[in-house]
């Protein structure tokens, strides 16, 4: 039971254009939502997050978009670089303890 | 910065023995967690603890076990390794927070074949 989805396993982007990541959920008790981004051989590293009672969340080039309604959230890379090229985890909280449930990851190609 | 340290990058073991994966963590984190990431299917939780000698089971504790006699250690046992459980075991850590907007932060991995 896949609580977590990403649908797309793999985006090609080129360089300067925008990516955006998409992420669907089915527990609606989710109240936190955080990205990770991860580079092979190393560990996921923490991107972005959004709390359940936002729409919006933006850090730089990088802004999470939250659609309660719809139980679907998403990032968007502007402009996209080059070392942005990674696998990219969505991951979501319940309050009741610490635990993250994750989705499959989209790997995201930034060409030149 | 936070600094979680996996005590192997790769480890090399056979069917039916005892694997002990070690991860150490310098911030004072109240919560450790082991996780797998495997193609296709993400990270899934094993374990996780909240404190000193508490544990609890995440999504797929079967054929695993955790020791937390430290606080900033975490150990994941396979007790009689199998081959199904060749995969990348990656250890995080993060504070105890109300509605656990602190992100949890991962070492680099241990890569581990079961022959």
């Amino acid at each position: 039971d896949q609580q977590v989805k990403q649908n797309s396993p793999s985006l090609s982007v080129q360089e300067g254009r925008i990516s955006i990541l998409n992420c669907d959920y089915t527990n609606s008790m989710f109240d936190y939502f955080l990205w990770y981004k991860k580079y092979p051989a190393e560990g996921p590293t923490f991107l972005i997050s959004i709390s359940s009672i936002k729409d919006k969340n933006e850090d730089g080039r990088f802004t999470v978009f939250l659609n309660k309604s719809a139980k679907h959230l998403s990032l968007h890379i502007v402009p996209s670089q080059p070392g942005d090229s990674a696998v990219y985890f969505c991951a979501a909280h319940t309050g009741t303890a610490s635990k993250l449930t994750f989705g499959t990851g989209t790997r995201l190609q930034v060409t030149l | 910065d936070v600094k979680v340290t996996q005590s192997s990058r790769y480890l090399v073991k056979r069917t039916g023995e005892k694997v002990f994966l070690e991860c150490v963590q310098d911030m004072d984190h109240e919560n450790m967690f082991w996780y797998r990431q495997d193609p296709g299917l993400g990270l899934r939780l094993i374990y996780f603890s909240y404190d000193v000698k508490m544990k609890e089971k995440g999504d797929i504790p079967e054929g695993y076990s955790v020791s937390r006699e430290k606080k900033e250690r975490f150990s994941l046992i396979l007790e009689s390794a199998s081959t199904n459980q060749t995969s990348m075991y990656l250890c995080a850590s993060s504070l105890v927070g109300m509605y656990s907007n602190q992100p949890q932060h991962f070492g680099d991995g241990t890569r581990l074949s079961i022959l």
